[in-house]
């Protein structure tokens, strides 16, 4: 079983609408959690993180987190075309909180 | 300008020839460390670091070293490159602290064949 479990998509969305992208986690010890965007060609780059339970807003991007679940997402109001890239969601490892696991992506298009 | 910078960014070599990438970064960073990316998979961690000459595995370590003899570099050492290890290896940096984001150099794209 991965760490990290993301679908891969694609994922399509019309512009302006709500963009909902999902991770499981395996590690119920993991305590931070992450969502970096990846343009194609281009190095991760953070959006947001969270590591309480709950809703975390910021500008256009929510993140929520559900430990008992194991569940993380990112929704992303207002999709625009130039949200449209891969979403990794990553965490920490529960015993040791200096490694890092990744899902495998959602790619997201944004449709115009 | 704070940036994380890896050299070089694209390499092709043959089987058994020794390699190293190195890695940079200006933002006084304590934590270091090195993903390797492929298709379907994901980022993998490969080694990283919490400081000066503290080095520790991280899920996909065999095949790789590491060493951290400055706190600004991090270089990635194959020993002994095989095709498998072919693949876009990113090297990312951060402050201490559990909620510290990473910032990512750009990625040094690896052929062996």
């Amino acid at each position: 079983q991965k760490e990290v479990e993301q679908n891969s998509g694609p994922l399509s969305v019309p512009e302006g609408a709500i963009a909902s992208l999902n991770c499981t986690y395996s590690d119920r010890g993991s305590q931070s959690f992450f969502w970096y965007r990846q343009y194609s060609g281009k190095s991760p780059e953070l959006i947001m993180f969270i590591y309480s339970n709950g809703d975390k807003e910021d500008g256009r991007f929510t993140a929520q987190l559900n430990k008992a679940s194991q569940y993380v997402s990112l929704l992303i109001r207002d999709s625009q075309p130039s949200d449209s890239a891969t979403y990794l969601c990553a965490v920490n490892g529960g015993y040791n909180f200096n490694k890092f696991y990744f899902g495998s992506g959602t790619k997201l298009n944004v449709k115009p | 300008e704070a940036q994380v910078t890896q050299n070089p960014r694209y390499l092709i070599t043959v089987t058994g020839k020794k390699l190293t990438v190195t890695c940079s970064q200006n933002m006084n960073h304590e934590y270091m460390s090195w993903y390797r990316q492929d298709p379907g998979l994901g980022l993998r961690q490969i080694y990283y670091s919490m400081n000066v000459e503290v080095t520790d595995k991280g899920d996909v370590p065999e095949g790789y070293k590491v060493s951290r003899k400055e706190k600004r570099n991090f270089p990635l050492i194959l020993e002994s490159p095989s095709p498998n290890q072919t693949s876009l290896y990113f090297c990312a940096s951060s402050g201490q602290g559990l909620l510290e984001t990473q910032y990512f150099g750009p990625g040094t794209r690896l052929l062996v064949l």
